[in-house]
């Protein structure tokens, strides 16, 4: 299965500021998926983001707030921006890889302050 | 639209024991299935997935799910439970456009 390397792991960040999360995948895929993990939750899919073109958000996301890249099959990063405290939350990149093995970067542990 | 539900908030078992978290599912056609595992403060573990196939799937750690068709079920399950296999665990479902769904998670306490 893949191996996602996600960065940062942990960040605190003053409120308004925007910070970007980058996830490096060990091998090329079609599919990268961003989740948001907020305290005590489930994992919400973000969105969808597509080589080569535009991420396809999830109902209650935004571009202007969520913005994502993916440059090439083997990464992507996640900004989130104009952060307030309810932004703080877990954040993972995820993949498809073959066999419908869905494999999970270790997320990012975002606070707000 | 698939979904799972995991009806369970918290699960206790004594160790030594057996250990079941339930997970049902409501799917579109075939489902596709997953359970993964969160220990604090540490990624999303995959511990197995049904696509086809036998019914019973065995997975990492030494845990094991049945899938059940008539009952739309995908219950989780360890012979034995141990101390170390205390976490957040989820089930998930694949969605028709390759999304991973997931439950809201069942917190498994195992009891020394």
């Amino acid at each position: 299965s893949a191996v996602i390397s996600q960065k940062p792991s942990r960040d605190i960040c003053q409120r308004g500021t925007s910070l970007t999360i980058q996830c490096q995948v060990d091998s090329q895929v079609t599919m990268m998926f961003w989740y948001r993990q907020q305290p005590g939750q489930s994992l919400t899919l973000i969105a969808t983001a597509n080589q080569g073109s535009e991420a396809t958000y999830e109902s209650g996301f935004v571009i202007d707030k969520f913005p994502i890249s993916r440059p090439n099959l083997t990464f992507s990063t996640l900004t989130v921006s104009n952060m307030s405290p309810e932004d703080s939350s877990i954040y993972l990149c995820s993949v498809r890889g073959q066999g419908y093995g869905y494999t999970f970067g270790s997320g990012t542990r975002l606070t707000v302050v | 639209a698939q979904s799972v539900a995991q009806p369970e908030d918290q699960v206790n078992v004594a160790e030594g024991n057996p250990l079941t978290v339930k997970c049902t599912y409501s799917v579109s056609g075939n489902p596709y299935l997953f359970w993964y595992v969160q220990y604090p403060n540490r990624g999303l573990q995959f511990l197995l997935k049904y696509i086809t196939g036998d019914n019973l799937v065995k997975g990492s750690y030494g845990f094991e799910a049945e899938f059940n068709k008539s009952q739309t079920s995908f219950h989780l399950k360890k012979p034995s439970a141990l101390v170390s296999d205390s976490a957040l665990y989820f089930c998930a479902v694949r969605d028709m456009n390759d999304k991973i769904i997931f439950g809201k998670g069942t917190r498994l306490h195992i009891l020394p």
